[in-house]
């Protein structure tokens, strides 16, 4: 079974700064999606950035980029010059293709709080 | 990308009631997912909505406790049923595209259960 592991459950970062958050997964397929959500107090789940196992190329939002390392199951996200409203929890999920007869599932890692300092 | 919303955003419940949240998708999509979020806890998939058919259930959830309606593409019930307080949570609905692969949530029922 798939497990994802974020190892920092908090982490600070000064406004304007970059912070760097961890995430390390366990799978035994070599195609599948690797997702990160941000969650503010309002609760409502949202898409950050998502990437594809069979791309090389490390997916970029803005100030969001990912840095993907499929041999050694890690799928960090960069953070560039944070913002007051970045503050949230962040989670990491995993997920099998659709297409390839998966229910689909999103498997999550217990989060990570970051809170952002003026 | 799909938008999605809950009725009700929020609840309180009494002991051994019953409330069903619904969830509305503004397109139709294939894959409709309830999940559960206990207090500063993760996400725990309840179940896979079907629809015209049962739901398929993870482990360590039953369709007694957690019965779910899939009528059409666009809609989804779920009922958390003779609720005791361990049942307070954030419930979200989530629905999965495949072009491209990608899934998104509702803005969640927050449920308290005295």
């Amino acid at each position: 079974a798939q497990t994802v592991t974020q190892s920092q459950p908090e982490m600070s970062v000064q406004e304007a700064e970059t912070v760097t958050l961890s995430c390390t997964y366990d799978t035994s397929e070599s195609d599948y999606y690797l997702f990160w959500y941000k969650q503010p107090p309002s609760r409502q789940m949202i898409l950050v950035i998502r990437q594809e196992a069979y791309k090389q190329q490390n997916a970029t939002e803005n100030r969001f980029s990912v840095n993907f390392q499929k041999a050694a199951k890690s799928f960090s996200l960069k953070i560039s010059d944070s913002q007051l409203g970045d503050a949230a929890m962040y989670f990491c999920a995993y997920r099998s293709p659709l297409n390839g007869g998966s229910q689909g599932n999103l498997i999550f890692g217990k989060g990570t709080k970051l809170s952002v300092k003026p | 990308s799909a938008v999605i919303s809950q009725k009700p955003s929020r609840d309180i419940c009494q002991r051994g009631t019953s409330l069903t949240i619904q969830c509305q998708v503004d397109s139709q999509v294939t894959m409709m997912f309830w999940y559960r979020q206990q207090p500063g806890q993760s996400l725990t998939l309840i179940a896979t909505a079907n629809q015209g058919s049962e739901a398929t259930y993870e482990s360590g959830f039953v369709i007694d406790k957690f019965p779910i309606s899939r009528p059409n593409l666009t809609f989804s019930t779920l009922t958390v049923s003779n609720m005791s307080p361990e049942d307070s949570s954030i419930y979200l609905c989530s629905v999965a595209d495949s072009r491209p692969e990608t899934q998104y949530f509702g803005p969640g029922t927050r449920l308290l259960v005295l």
